[in-house]
């Protein structure tokens, strides 16, 4: 079975400084992992994804994550904090099967302070 | 291109009346979802569709019926809703099922269950 765990629920950073999210993930086979951000009142959009390949993953808006199979983790990552990244990143994991269904983190909320 | 659509858009419902939220989208994808958002959840597959005319459980789908009927639709039932159903329901679809598909969200509907 597959697991995501995003640990704490809300991160604040000031602008212009490194944005941080974790994600740690639990699969029975090779993981596909998926980063989807939500702004407020809109549905969820992919801002990257794992498959297989290179570990370090850019997405949309100067994202990036590592895969880090070692440490079971897909950290998202940016060097510097814009206001309008103020959003709720939710990090995902593929199911095994020709289904693509995806198991969800709870979602961290970040804040990005002037 | 529309992408996906969700109508409607906000609902107040009375413990034990039915409605019906369509999910439309016009991307000629074969994959189709259901899912709730609560806070600190995360998002729960409801039930999904691999293709027009089937259907299968998600992981909450007690309470809810879903049809699809023709490939670009999927309308998802609450024929007697209750006050625990109260959620933001996001419907998204994918090309195909291979674990590295992109799912595509729509805008989500507020559903309110007195």
């Amino acid at each position: 079975a597959q697991s995501v765990t995003q640990l704490g629920s809300h991160v604040s950073v000031s602008e212009g400084a490194l944005v941080l999210l974790r994600c740690n993930y639990s699969s029975s086979v090779p993981p596909y992992l998926f980063w989807y951000v939500q702004y407020p009142n809109q549905g969820l959009q992919l801002l990257l994804k794992y498959t297989t390949g290179a570990t370090l993953v850019k997405g949309i808006n100067g994202f990036e994550a590592e895969f880090k199979k070692s440490e079971t983790s897909f950290h998202l990552t940016k060097p510097s904090a814009h206001m309008s990244d103020a959003a709720e990143y939710f990090c995902a994991v593929g199911h095994t099967g020709a289904n693509s269904k995806l198991t969800f983190g709870k979602g961290i909320t970040l804040s990005v302070r002037p | 291109n529309a992408g996906v659509t969700q109508t409607p858009k906000f609902r107040v419902l009375k413990t034990g009346q039915s409605m019906t939220l369509l999910c439309a989208q016009d991307m000629n994808h074969e994959y189709m979802y259901w899912y709730r958002q609560d806070p600190g959840m995360g998002l729960r597959l409801i039930h999904y569709s691999v293709g027009e005319g089937t259907t299968a459980k998600g992981e909450v789908p007690d309470g809810y019926n879903v049809s699809r009927l023709k490939k670009q639709n999927f309308l998802l039932g609450l024929e007697s809703a209750a006050p625990s159903q109260t959620s933001v329901y996001f419907c998204a679809s994918s090309l195909g099922g291979r674990r590295s598909e992109t799912q595509y969200f729509g805008p989500g509907t507020r559903l309110l269950v007195l």
